[in-house]
């Protein structure tokens, strides 16, 4: 199947700077990714929808300028938590297809090994 | 509003038999995707229906009925490693994909 890394694995940054998840499909080319993120024991939380060359969808209640999202090719997308703070700790994934609309199954959605982010 | 309802956590016995339940009510309906996440780990694709009926894989296998609005992932001989969280979650009319909370599996020996 395809394949999507994320990097990094794994961030720990002090409250009040600026964290970057690099978000990548490997082999192949990735119309749409999607942010999300996972709090201990829930469910995952779709944050925002990245389309490439296009300002990407955020969920109600995301702060678009807190969680910045860079899709500027087709193989990666960016996810800037800027000015973290404690309460944004949490494990985020990432994930892509290349659904087209046309074809419902192609919308099976790949997913990142995730990046747990600790805000200290 | 869009809705899909999943035990919160379900619990069965090594070498058994376990169904996990997952309804959905969406506008529209384009496929039902089950997923299966490890704690600490990202989701992993486990089954996919658009029409109804069975579809077997293994262990594992998923059933679909769009008239009911009910889907289940059904696993058999049950292994430890199969202790995680299974994802329900429904492609709508506008082709998002909308999650059910997951039903978190505790396999005992």
């Amino acid at each position: 199947g395809a394949v999507v890394s994320q990097h990094p694995s794994w961030v720990i940054c002090k409250s009040g700077t600026s964290v970057k998840i690099e978000c990548r499909s490997l082999d192949f080319q990735a119309t749409t990714m999607f942010w999300y993120r996972q709090f201990p024991k829930q469910s995952l939380m779709l944050m925002a929808t990245s389309n490439e060359g296009s300002k990407a969808t955020y969920e109600q209640g995301v702060e678009k300028d807190k969680f910045l999202i860079n899709h500027a090719s087709l193989t990666l997308s960016t996810l800037t938590v800027t000015s973290a703070h404690p309460e944004d700790s949490s494990f985020y994934i990432c994930s892509a297809f290349d659904g087209t609309g046309e074809n419902p199954e192609t919308y099976e959605q790949y997913f990142g090994p995730g990046t747990r982010l600790t805000v200290t | 509003g869009q809705n899909i309802d999943q035990p919160t956590e379900m619990t069965a016995t090594e070498g058994a038999i376990v169904q996990i339940n997952c309804t959905y009510q969406t506008s529209g309906f384009n496929g039902l995707f089950w997923y299966q996440q490890h704690a600490g780990e990202a989701p992993t694709f486990l089954s996919y229906n658009v029409l109804d009926g069975l579809e077997e894989k293994g262990r594992f296998s998923s059933f679909l009925s769009r008239s009911k609005g009910y889907s289940y992932l059904l696993l058999k001989e049950l292994q430890m490693k199969d202790s995680a969280s299974y994802l329900c979650a429904v492609v709508d009319s506008n082709y998002q994909l909308i999650w059910g909370a997951g039903t978190k599996l505790i396999i005992k020996p």
